[in-house]
């Protein structure tokens, strides 16, 4: 079945930092989404992408459509103790399941 | 607007014993659908509906049964509860299964679910 990659699994960082993540694929996606998760807590939406090459912001979070539909970038900029949690992405191709990564946990240090 | 919502947060199993976790949304959804989130496996799909009376298996269905007798109710019920079910599900909701018409699945807070 269709598998994403998720990574790095985990970050500690400083408060203040600049945060990367990022989700590949061996299959091609119409349309990317990441979510956050926080402890005791569904998944939120943070940002759903529809088209390659798509930038979106949200705040601080910016993510990306990559331009060969398999992968997807979230970026944090200047990171806060709120911004802890588990990020995940996820993508579907068409009416097919959604398919999710395996997160991204994301602590900061204050 | 409660959105989705998860009964209970938290319950305690014995092996071999049944149970129901109920999800409720008031968003008029016609999507429905079923996680289990284990530690290092991401959220793995049970069950899902398209809508009322329809249900499907999703990649791990065995040992749960779901129902879609209305729009707003999706129950999961655990048949024989067994010690590898003991994980997080959450139930998700959406104006449809393809997320590109319907902004995303709206999750539930979850319900923790030991079996010992």
């Amino acid at each position: 079945g269709q598998q994403l990659n998720q990574s790095p699994q985990s970050m500690f960082i400083q408060e203040g930092e600049d945060v990367s993540m990022n989700c590949t694929s061996s299959s091609i996606f119409n349309t990317w989404l990441w979510y956050k998760q926080e402890p005791g807590e569904g998944p939120v939406l943070l940002i759903a992408l529809y088209k390659a090459g798509e930038l979106t912001s949200n705040g601080r979070l910016t993510a990306q459509f990559g331009i060969t539909r398999k992968d997807s970038f979230l970026n944090i900029s200047a990171s806060i103790p709120s911004d802890v949690g588990i990020y995940f992405c996820a993508g579907q191709r068409g009416s097919e399941k959604l398919v999710f990564g395996k997160g991204t946990k994301l602590t900061v240090n204050p | 607007n409660a959105g989705v919502t998860q009964t209970p947060k938290f319950q305690v199993l014995k092996t071999g014993q049944s149970m129901t976790l109920q999800c409720a949304q008031d968003m008029n959804h016609e999507y429905m659908s079923w996680y289990r989130q284990d530690p290092g496996m991401g959220l793995r799909l049970i069950h899902y509906s398209v809508g009322a009376g329809i249900t499907d298996q999703g990649e791990v269905p065995n040992g749960y049964n779901v129902s879609r007798s209305t729009t707003e109710d999706f129950p999961l019920r655990l048949l024989s509860a067994a010690p590898s079910q003991t994980s997080v599900y959450f139930c998700a909701s959406s104006y449809s299964r393809t997320v590109g018409i319907s902004d995303g699945y709206t999750f539930g807070s979850g319900t923790r679910l030991t079996v010992v």
